[in-house]
C-alpha cells in the first residue's frame, strides 16, 4: 500500500464549479498537511499548509485534514480557468525538513476548468 | 521573494555527456533536494543534503551524483547521461526551523538523445 494515494484525474469541471480534491494515506504520524499548485512545465508552489486537523481557509480556497479517516481535501470555490493546474498533496510527520522528516507527496491531480 | 533558481530551463545533451544542473537558493535554507517528475511517476527523490558537504541518497539514486560545497548552491551531476534521464528535474529547498514545506524551483526539463 502507497502511502499516499491521489487520483490522477484528469478532473474536467465547467467555470464557477466546486472542486473538490482529495488525498488518502496510511502512515498515522502525519500531522503536518500541505498542497502544492503546479502549472505545465514550471515547479510545485506552496497553496495551503495545515497542521494537525481541521480546516484551513484562504480566499477561494479551503484545505481540510481528518485524521481520524487519514483523509485530506482540498476545496476551490467559484473555479476559474486560471486554477487548471495539477495538484499535489503533500505531507510529513515532523518539520518539513530533509531525510525521515521529509515531505511524502502524492503523484497529483491534473485540474481543467473549462471556461 | 524568496527564490530557488535552478540555471537552465531547457537541456538537450547526447548519450554518455556528463552534465551539471544547478541550483541556488536565498533564503538560507539547511535542506536542499533534488527530484525527477515523469507522467504517471510523480516526484521522486533523487538526493538530498541537510547541510553544507552532507548528502543522503533517496529513492532512486543510481546514475546520479550531487555536490554541495556551499549552502546556498546544490548541484546535480549526471556522470554519463542515458536517455532514461530524460525527465524534469526539480530543485527544491527547506529550513529545519521553519516548518513551511519546501520552496521548489522552475525546473529544469532534460533531454537526453
Amino acid at each position: 500500500q502507497k502511502e499516499v494515494e491521489q487520483d490522477p484525474g484528469p478532473l474536467s469541471v465547467p467555470e464557477g464549479a466546486i472542486v473538490s480534491l482529495n488525498c488518502t494515506y496510511s502512515n498515522s504520524a502525519f500531522q503536518y498537511f500541505m498542497w502544492y499548485r503546479q502549472y505545465s512545465r514550471k515547479g510545485p508552489e506552496l497553496l495551503m499548509y495545515t497542521y494537525s486537523s481541521g480546516n484551513k481557509e484562504d480566499g477561494r480556497f479551503t484545505a481540510q485534514v481528518d485524521k481520524s479517516s487519514k483523509y485530506i481535501s482540498l476545496f476551490i470555490r467559484d473555479s476559474q480557468p486560471s486554477d487548471s493546474a495539477t495538484y499535489l498533496c503533500a505531507m510529513s510527520a515532523k518539520f518539513a525538513g530533509g531525510g525521515a522528516d521529509g515531505l511524502t507527496f502524492g503523484k497529483g491531480t491534473h485540474l481543467i476548468i473549462q471556461p | 521573494d524568496v527564490k530557488v533558481t535552478q540555471s537552465s530551463r531547457y537541456l538537450v545533451k547526447r548519450t554518455g555527456e556528463k552534465v551539471f544542473l544547478e541550483c541556488v537558493q536565498d533564503m538560507d535554507h539547511e535542506n536542499m533536494f533534488w527530484y525527477r517528475q515523469d507522467p504517471g511517476l510523480g516526484l521522486r527523490l533523487i538526493y538530498f543534503s541537510y547541510d553544507v558537504k552532507m548528502k543522503e541518497k533517496g529513492d532512486i539514486p543510481e546514475g546520479y551524483s550531487v555536490s554541495r560545497e556551499k549552502k546556498e548552491r546544490f548541484s546535480l551531476i549526471l556522470e554519463s547521461a542515458s536517455t532514461n534521464q530524460t525527465s524534469m528535474y526539480l530543485c527544491a529547498s527547506s529550513s529545519t526551523q521553519g516548518a513551511r514545506g519546501y520552496t521548489f524551483g522552475s525546473g529544469t526539463r532534460l533531454t537526453v538523445v
